[in-house]
This record gives C-alpha cells, sequence and structure tokens, in this order.
C-alpha cells in the first residue's frame, strides 16, 4: 500500500497568516490526491480534489499543487473557522490510503 | 440537498458480527460509486472499502478483506457493510461516503469522496 507522510503533524498559527501543509507518497501517484478537512466529532470535508481543483463551495483561500509525490495544502490568510485538522488521501490506486493528519491549533 | 445517514452501530463483543446501513437521500444513489471510511478514536482516517455503482466491483483495505463485506440496494438507495469476526482494532466511528466523478488528463474515471454521512460508532469489546 501506497504510504501517505503528512507534515507537520501539528501547527500553531495566528488568524491571518499563510499556513502550508506538505504531503509526501511513497511512490509517485500522477496527481491522484485530495485533501480534507475535519472538526472535532464531525465528518470530514472535500476541500481540494486531482490535487489543485477547489470543490464547489470552499473558500478560494484554500489551494492545491503538486503532483508525483510531494503535495502541499496552503492556506493564504487563516481564519477562526480553519482551526481543524487537515487530512491527505490518495486515490491513485487500491487500498486508498490517508495521511496522519495536520492539527492546526490557534498560536 | 445530499445526504447520507449512517446506522448500526453498538457495542458488540469481540468475534461478534454487525451491519451497518446507510440511508441516501438528495441524489440517485445508481450513479455513483460508495466508500466506506473509520476513524479509531483519536486516530487518523482509514479506508475501508468501495462498491461500483452497479455492485460489480469492490475493493477493500488488506485488514478487513475475508471479514467485511460491502454491498447495496439501490431500489432502497442503500449502502452497507457486512462486518464478522469483529475484533478490538476495529472500534470506530465509521462512516459513509459518495465518490463523485472528475477526469483526469488521459480521459479516465477518478473519484474524490465529495459527502459524508455523520459516522455511526462500533465498539468492539467484551
Amino acid at each position: 500500500a501506497i504510504q501517505m507522510t503528512q507534515s507537520p503533524s501539528s501547527l500553531s498559527a495566528s488568524v491571518g497568516d499563510r499556513v502550508t501543509i506538505t504531503c509526501r507518497a511513497s511512490q509517485a501517484i500522477r496527481n491522484d490526491l485530495d485533501w480534507y478537512q475535519q472538526k472535532p466529532g464531525k465528518a470530514p470535508k472535500l476541500l481540494i480534489y486531482a490535487a489543485s481543483s477547489l470543490q464547489s463551495g470552499v473558500p478560494s483561500r484554500f489551494s492545491g499543487s503538486g503532483s508525483g509525490t510531494d503535495f502541499t495544502l496552503t492556506i493564504s490568510s487563516l481564519q477562526p473557522e480553519d482551526f481543524a485538522t487537515y487530512y491527505c488521501l490518495q486515490d491513485y490506486n487500491y487500498p486508498r490510503t490517508f495521511g496522519q493528519g495536520t492539527k492546526v491549533e490557534i498560536k | 440537498e445530499v445526504q447520507l445517514v449512517e446506522s448500526g452501530g453498538g457495542l458488540v463483543q469481540p468475534e461478534g458480527s454487525l451491519r451497518l446501513s446507510c440511508a441516501a437521500s438528495g441524489f440517485s444513489l445508481t450513479r455513483y460509486w460508495m466508500s466506506w471510511v473509520r476513524q479509531a478514536p483519536g486516530k487518523e482516517l482509514e479506508w475501508v472499502a468501495n462498491i461500483r455503482q452497479d455492485g460489480s466491483e469492490k475493493y477493500y483495505v488488506d485488514s478487513v478483506k475475508g471479514r467485511f463485506f460491502i454491498s447495496r440496494d439501490n431500489a432502497r438507495n442503500s449502502l452497507y457493510l457486512q462486518m464478522y469476526n469483529l475484533r478490538g482494532e476495529d472500534t470506530a466511528v465509521y462512516y459513509c461516503a459518495r465518490e463523485d466523478t472528475h477526469y483526469d488528463s488521459s480521459g479516465a474515471n477518478k473519484y474524490h469522496l465529495d459527502y459524508w454521512g455523520q459516522g455511526t460508532l462500533v465498539t468492539v469489546s467484551s
């Protein structure tokens, strides 16, 4: 199975900060990568699919980039509602695999 | 409005069985692949299984192969996960999720999980 490694595991940031989260695949996965946001006690929410396509209804401060093995999720200006855990998911092959998550906390 | 509502979770003894259901509304299940994803308490998300629109293809994570079986009833707009020989490590919140389609550069179908249910908790303990 493809291993997905996110970094950092957690970060502290302030409202208005630019935040970047990285996801690295153990083998090349083209651009078959999605990003999800999860708040405590809630279901995950799709933010980005195909590495860089913004899901309908998601604010434009979220963006994704990368292909092959290295991917990034960027939040251009962190808002209070963005404090959550973020996961990457590869859908290049089966079994699909998630990263271990990055928790974004308030500084 | 698209809605997915899971049910069937609960407390079950090790080696026991449980059947989860996911009721879909606001869209036609026949058009979509569907997935189950789980999350152990305090842990990361884990994709469990998915099923093609007509049920002809199914995929599983290795840890559940031969113990979990995904199925669907499009007429009832419902998705199921039958779980046998449950273990402590199967304790988790189980989510069903819809797979929407996009196309890669070669025109091949690719999928992303665009709608999720609220989850149902399965606890395996004696």
